[in-house]
């Protein structure tokens, strides 16, 4: 049972557009959500986090929003740039808790 | 400043064949985490330690699975035997506690298995 969904396993975007990846959860005692980067041969690397208090963060060119009601976080990339190309996973857990969930990921590929 | 290392980073062995997976945490670190990557299930974790005691083996599939956590610098996951399905990238992850960005995991290169 995925407690933490990526529907879509690929996106292409034109470089300059903007980069949306979504992530969907089913646990209510989610309320700490991470993106992870990772590059072929490489590790996860850990690029930007939300609690549940808030519905926006915004770290440069990455933006994660959380809508707590539909249990459904995105991310923003603007601009996409070639080097955004990569896997991107969710990841959830509940605070206080070291253990996260991770979803299947998603494949970003970046067109110049 | 290493990273967290895991050795090795390929292994290619015939069911039935015992293999061990190895990682070095990060200086400092209180967790440790290991997790399988497939394409159908993502990023599964299998088991987690903290100051060296295992915490949540609940993710461990099966009684061939097994891990251990010697001391602060040093990790493995054995399978015995192997089978084809287990075949996976095999990640570890170190955390410190009380990282600035809460729950930030550091994630080694992997190791990639395939079981013949």
């Amino acid at each position: 049972d995925q407690q933490v969904k990526q529907n879509s396993p690929s996106l292409s975007v034109q470089e300059g557009r903007i980069s949306i990846l979504n992530c969907d959860y089913t646990n209510s005692m989610f309320d700490y959500f991470l993106w992870y980067k990772k590059y072929p041969a490489e590790g996860p690397t850990f690029l930007i986090s939300i609690s549940s208090i808030k519905d926006k963060n915004e770290d440069g060119r990455f933006t994660v929003f959380l809508n707590k009601s539909a249990k459904h976080l995105s991310l923003h990339i603007v601009p996409s740039q070639p080097g955004d190309s990569a896997v991107y996973f969710c990841a959830a857990t509940p605070f206080g808790n070291e253990k996260l969930t991770f979803g299947t990921g998603t494949r970003l590929t970046i067109i110049p | 400043d290493a990273g967290v290392i895991q050795s090795p980073r390929h292994e290619v062995t015939e069911m039935g064949q015992e293999v061990t997976l190895r990682c070095k945490p990060i200086s400092g670190h209180n967790s440790l985490f290991w997790y399988r990557q497939t394409m159908m299930r993502g990023l599964e974790l299998l088991i987690y330690f903290n100051n060296n005691v295992p915490i949540d083996d609940s993710g461990m599939p099966e009684d061939r699975f097994s891990a251990k956590m010697p001391n602060a610098s040093f990790s493995t996951l054995k399978i015995q035997p192997s089978e084809p399905r287990d075949s996976a990238v095999y990640f570890c992850a170190s955390s410190p506690t009380g990282s600035r960005t809460y729950n930030e995991q550091f994630f080694g290169p992997g190791t990639r298995l395939t079981v013949l």
